[in-house]
């Protein structure tokens, strides 16, 4: 199975921040890494798949960048409604690992 | 609207079995490949079970290979997972979840769009 790790786990930020978080694939995995945005009682939802293509209604300030092994997602002007876990996923193998999560919290 | 509702979750002893349903509806389940996901108390995401349009490959995690079955019934639009041989650490909420082909002129990327609710699975003595 392919590693994938994100760092940080938590961070603490402030509305109108702008932050990243990165995730490493133990072996390239191309452009195959798709971001989601989980919150405490909801469905997760997909922001990004692609590594970098944005979800039909995801806002603009969520981005995603990388291939091969290094990825990140950044979110400018974080909103109120942006605290949550963001996990990455890779979907170049058959059994896709999660990341073990970033948890954005606010400061 | 595009829905997927999970059910079947709820308290199980180790050792017992459970089985989960999803059903989907305001898309075409059967041109889907779907999976299952799990989060334990306090934990990440946890990819389980994936299987394909026709029920023609199936796919575990290790954690869950030889005690859960993942199964589909495209005629009632529903997924089902058949679980076994519970352990504590399979106390999780379980959602089921689609994958979407993403075409791009390379080919495609695949990602689960649509996900649902959740159905919570508790196993204790």
């Amino acid at each position: 199975d392919i590693q994938m790790t994100q760092s940080p786990s938590s961070l603490s930020a402030s509305v109108g921040d702008r932050i990243t978080i990165t995730c490493r694939a133990g072996q390239s995995i191309s452009t195959y890494l798709n971001w989601y945005q989980h919150q405490p009682g909801k469905a997760p939802k997909l922001l990004i798949y692609g590594a970098s293509n944005l979800q039909t209604g995801v806002p603009s300030r969520f981005s995603g960048s990388g291939s091969g092994t290094d990825f990140t997602l950044i979110i400018r002007s974080l909103q109120p409604e942006d605290f949550a876990t963001y996990y990455c996923r890779e979907s170049y193998s058959t059994r896709g690992t999660f990341g073990g999560g970033t948890k954005v919290e606010i400061k | 609207e595009v829905q997927l509702v999970e059910s079947g979750g709820g308290l199980v002893q180790p050792g017992g079995s459970l089985r989960l349903s999803c059903a989907a509806s305001g898309f075409t389940f059967s041109s889907y490949s779907m999976n299952w996901v799990r989060q334990a108390p306090g934990k990440g995401l946890e990819w389980i079970s994936h299987i394909f349009i026709s029920s023609s490959a199936i796919y575990y995690a290790h954690t869950v290979k030889g005690r859960f079955t993942i199964s589909r019934d495209n005629a009632r639009n529903s997924l089902y997972l058949q679980m076994n041989s519970l352990r504590d650490e399979d106390t999780a909420v379980y959602y089921c979840a689609r994958t979407y082909p993403f075409k791009v002129p390379s080919g495609a990327y695949y990602a689960m769009d649509v996900w649902g609710q959740g159905t919570t699975v508790t196993v204790s003595s």
